[in-house]
C-alpha cells in the first residue's frame, strides 16, 4: 500500500516568515496534488504536479515535485494569516487516492 | 468549471436510526466515486470506491453492510449510515472522476453527520 507522510504535522509561524512542507510517498506516481482545508470545510484544490520537475506557484504559495526522491513540497513565502489552514498532499495511487496525514498552518501576526 | 454537491451539509440524527447522504457530479458524468470519512483533525479515510452500475468496492475494515453505497447513474451517489451510532459521526466527503478531464477528480462541499 502506497503510504504518504507529510512533514511537519502542526506549524506556528509568524506573518511574513517562509516555511516548507514536505511531501514523502512510498512508491512510484507521477500525479501529485495539494489541497487546503479550512476548518468544518471541504478540500480547496492548490495544485496538481504531473511530472518529475514540476513547479507550479500561486500567489504566496509554491509547489514542486520530484518523483524520483518521490518528494513533493510546498514553500510559502512571506506567510500571512489567511493562509492558516490545514494542508494536505495526496498521491494518485492508480486507482484511488492516498492522503497525507495534513500539516496544520497556524499563521501568528 | 466542474462541480461535485453533497447533500445535506450536516445532519443530526438519533441512534439507530439510519441517514442518507448524496453526492452528484453537477455538469459530467462520473463513472466512478470516491467516499471518505475525516475525522477531527485527521486525514481523509477512504472507504469506498463507488462504481456506477456495479457494487462498491470497500475498503479494509469497513463495512459494507453498514454502509450502504448506491451509484444508480452517471451522476449519483449515495452513502447511507444504517444503524447509526455515536462513534459514526464524522465529515463525510465525496469525490468524483472527470474522466473527460484527464481523470480530473472533484471533491464534494462535505457532510456532518452528528449521531445522539
Amino acid at each position: 500500500e502506497l503510504k504518504v507522510e507529510q512533514n511537519p504535522l502542526f506549524l506556528s509561524m509568524q506573518e511574513g516568515k517562509n516555511y516548507t512542507i514536505y511531501c514523502n510517498y512510498s512508491t512510484t506516481s507521477d500525479r501529485l496534488y495539494w489541497y487546503r482545508q479550512d476548518p468544518g470545510k471541504s478540500l480547496e484544490s492548490l495544485f496538481v504536479l504531473l511530472s518529475n520537475g514540476a513547479v507550479k506557484q500561486e500567489g504566496r504559495l509554491m509547489a514542486s515535485l520530484d518523483t524520483k526522491a518521490r518528494l513533493s513540497t510546498l514553500h510559502i513565502t512571506a506567510a500571512v494569516h489567511d493562509l492558516s489552514a490545514t494542508y494536505f498532499c495526496a498521491v494518485d495511487g492508480g486507482n484511488q487516492f492516498y492522503f497525507g496525514t495534513g500539516t496544520s498552518l497556524t499563521v501568528i501576526p | 468549471g466542474a462541480v461535485v454537491s453533497q447533500h445535506p451539509s450536516w445532519v443530526i440524527c438519533k441512534s439507530g436510526t439510519s441517514v442518507k447522504i448524496e453526492c452528484r457530479s453537477l455538469d459530467f458524468q462520473a463513472t466512478t466515486m470516491f467516499w471518505y470519512r475525516q475525522f477531527p483533525k485527521q486525514s481523509l479515510m477512504l472507504m469506498a470506491t463507488s462504481n456506477e452500475g456495479s457494487k462498491a468496492t470497500y475498503e479494509q475494515g469497513v463495512e459494507k453492510d453498514k454502509f450502504l453505497i448506491n451509484h444508480a447513474s452517471l451522476t449519483l451517489s449515495t452513502l447511507t449510515v444504517t444503524s447509526a451510532h455515536p462513534e459514526d459521526s464524522s465529515f463525510y466527503i465525496c469525490s468524483a472522476n472527470n474522466r473527460g478531464q484527464g481523470n480530473t477528480i472533484y471533491f464534494g462541499e462535505g457532510s456532518w453527520l452528528t449521531v445522539v
